[in-house]
């Protein structure tokens, strides 16, 4: 079955690069038409994407965060890895990584348990 | 950008229908996908493409979408169905989530 689990840091201070791994497992990023994307949430509010990669190595970005933010992949590790420079405190919250598929015509049906980060000096 | 709007709350009866509202210009032009999160939880996907649902998602969960406004409606709630619910669309190639609705069950 599909998992993925989010790894990073839990605590970063102002300024900082945050660095996530999502790790994955039953399923393929080389497959064509897969991806993984990033979507966090702050404490009490709703989702927000912010990137998405796909099998072909195409890489998606949300346009307010698009300069702080990079994300990879690694087939042979089975990872995706996002990084997003100069944190703030707003940025605090819950990151999530999740599995994209065509069959569900763009959904996201498989998420990770979520990693929390703190912005705090 | 594209903005997608759902009401903060809707209160339900037990046994009764519940029905979450999203509201977006020309939704009924893309796909919706409907999403539950329980406090402490990740999201769960309950809808995808407007109205067809997972594997291992109850019949009592159902889609529309049509002209501004896509309904996800719960018959039978339950105090289970107790969450927060968002909806999801892809405009062009960026994701974008309404704000979420409380639904309580009581």
């Amino acid at each position: 079955q599909i998992t993925l689990k989010e790894s990073g840091p839990t605590l970063v201070k102002p300024t900082q690069t945050l660095t996530l791994t999502c790790t994955f497992s039953g399923f393929s990023l080389s497959a064509s038409g897969v991806s993984v994307g990033w979507i966090r949430q702050s404490p009490g509010k709703s989702l927000e994407w912010l990137a998405l990669v796909y099998w072909s190595d195409d890489k998606r970005y949300s346009p307010s965060l698009e300069s702080r933010l990079t994300i990879t992949k690694d087939i042979s590790k089975n990872e995706v890895v996002l990084m997003m420079t100069n944190m703030d405190p707003v940025d605090t919250g819950t990151y999530y990584c999740a599995h994209r598929s065509p069959e569900t015509a763009g959904a996201m049906d498989y998420w990770g348990q979520g990693a929390l980060v703190t912005v705090s000096s | 950008s594209y903005e997608l709007t759902q009401p903060l709350s809707v209160s339900v009866a037990p046994g009764q229908t519940a029905r979450i509202t999203c509201g977006g210009n020309d939704l009924g032009s893309k796909n919706v996908h409907w999403y539950q999160q329980k406090p402490g939880q990740a999201p769960v996907l309950v809808i995808y493409k407007d109205s067809k649902r997972p594997s291992g998602i109850p019949e009592r969960f159902s889609g529309s979408n049509s002209g501004n406004t896509a309904t996800l409606t719960i018959s039978s709630a339950q105090a289970g169905d107790e969450a927060a619910y968002f909806c999801q669309v892809w405009d062009v190639t960026t994701a974008v989530f309404g704000g979420g609705t409380k639904l309580t069950v009581l």
